[in-house]
């Protein structure tokens, strides 16, 4: 049984470059949330995807946007990038109940030059 | 005020120890509460749920005081391999907060 994935592991961007990120939940997981975590710092809620409809989002601007596709998959799009983007990235999923436990991926390092 | 916050630490304990950390959290609709732990320059894993009633996990015990708004962890007989960041989440309305973490050092 699979894990959250995703890709890639590591990424290097100059400012002003868009970029993609790709996660694939747990099996049985329906809902995909995204997390931003800078050196030192606790994950930032970004958002969440629940039948491919954003149902939640944090304090991130609009450069942030995201996608869910039918089969549940996930991507993360950040446009703009500025240097302070430079971050772990991390997708969780989950089953679609309130309060239910989140699984996390490996996460993509994002740096930002 | 920050939805979670943590006392980052480092908490650095010999093996064997005692080391108990809290977490506060400022919305009281919060439902659902969470100890994770990470490792350097891995993914958060699940560590436990917290219960209303508190509950264990072989050596780690989890509390919830509503009426305070804070959690707590306490880890027994400390182990090398307990070393680690402790992240509290809360969940409302879908959506965690994570706090920043405590760190936790166990040495020999």
């Amino acid at each position: 049984d699979a894990g959250v994935t995703q890709s890639p592991t590591h990424l290097i961007k100059t400012r002003g470059q868009q970029v993609t990120l790709r996660c694939s939940p747990k099996s049985g997981h329906d809902t995909v949330s995204w997390y931003q975590q800078a050196l030192g710092q606790g994950p930032q809620f970004i958002f969440q995807y629940y039948e491919e409809e954003e149902r939640q989002r944090g304090n991130f601007p609009d450069r942030f946007s995201g996608h869910q596709f039918p089969n549940y998959s996930s991507e993360l799009n950040v446009n703009a990038l500025l240097l302070g983007d430079s971050a772990l990235y991390l997708c969780a999923s989950s089953a679609p109940v309130m309060g239910e436990t989140q699984y996390f991926g490996p996460g993509t390092r994002l740096l930002v030059l | 005020r920050k939805e979670v916050e943590q006392d980052p630490g480092p908490f650095n304990v010999p093996e064997g120890a005692t080391v108990a950390f809290n977490c506060t959290y400022s919305n009281s609709a919060s439902q659902s509460f969470f100890w994770y732990r990470q490792d350097c320059r891995k993914e958060p894993k699940l560590l436990m749920s917290v219960y209303s009633s508190g509950n264990e996990d072989g050596r780690f015990t989890a509390q919830l005081n509503r009426a305070s708004q804070y959690i707590s962890l306490l880890i027994r007989d400390s182990k090398l391999s307990d070393s680690a960041t402790y992240l509290c989440v809360v969940i409302g309305d879908y959506k965690l907060s994570f706090g920043a973490g405590t760190t936790v050092t166990v040495r020999a």
